[in-house]
């Protein structure tokens, strides 16, 4: 079965913090693993990872893709109140579907 | 600049009542979806089309309809309310099955059937 795994559930930290978001797949004929960011309605995108080892970044965001041990892992550092959110990640697969872990709530405090 | 649009925003429904969930988008995306999101269930397809007149099932189709009779628009019909679709709904678009096909989301509609 398909299936995407994130951890922790939920982290709660403080400003100035950094933190570690997982990532882990098992999904046929994977594609790409995407990363959004979801504070109070639509999530917003943030990295599409398809190759192995390749770091995108944005800002103080970062991300990495292991394809060979199927997962990936979401950087915030210097964490800000602002990047309160739930962060998904997901999987492509097959014929253009895709698969959702069920998040990793993220709480900053000042 | 719309992008994806979604209506309505809130809705209540009875037990057995239809009705008709719009989205719209224009980018003139192939790809168009209908996700539910449910607490700590995450993000889950319900129906997605990869262009007009094409549809297919997702993860959760039971209880739900759709159709592609335009690029721009694809409807999510629920036939016979209940109360185990309530849930937020998300719209989402993107261009096909092709590299750099992140999704773009609607603002969703939140639905309480009682």
């Amino acid at each position: 079965e398909d299936k995407v795994v994130q951890s922790p559930l939920s982290l709660v930290v403080h400003e100035g913090d950094t933190v570690t978001l997982n990532c882990s797949y098992e999904v046929t004929n994977f594609r790409s693993l995407l990363w959004y960011k979801q504070e109070k309605k639509a999530p917003t995108f943030l990295f599409m990872l398809t190759s192995s080892g390749i770091e995108k970044k944005s800002g103080r965001l970062s991300s990495i893709l292991d394809k060979k041990e199927l997962f990936s892992i979401l950087n915030i550092t210097a964490t800000q109140t602002g990047d309160s959110a739930v962060y998904l990640c997901a999987g492509i697969y097959n014929t253009d579907k895709l698969i959702f872990g069920t998040g990793t709530r993220l709480q900053v405090f000042p | 600049n719309a992008g994806v649009t979604q209506t309505p925003k809130f809705q209540v429904l009875k037990t057995g009542q239809s009705m008709t969930l719009q989205c719209a988008q224009d980018m003139n995306h192939e790809y168009m979806s209908w996700y539910r999101q449910d607490p700590g269930m995450g993000l889950r397809l319900i129906h997605y089309s990869v262009g007009a007149g094409i549809t297919d099932q997702g993860e959760v189709p039971n209880g739900y309809n759709v159709s592609r009779s335009t690029t721009e628009d694809f409807p999510l019909r629920l036939l016979s309310a209940a109360p185990s679709q309530t849930s937020v709904y998300f719209c989402a678009s993107r261009t096909g099955p092709t590299l750099g096909e992140k999704l773009f989301f609607g603002s969703g509609t939140q639905l309480s059937v009682l």
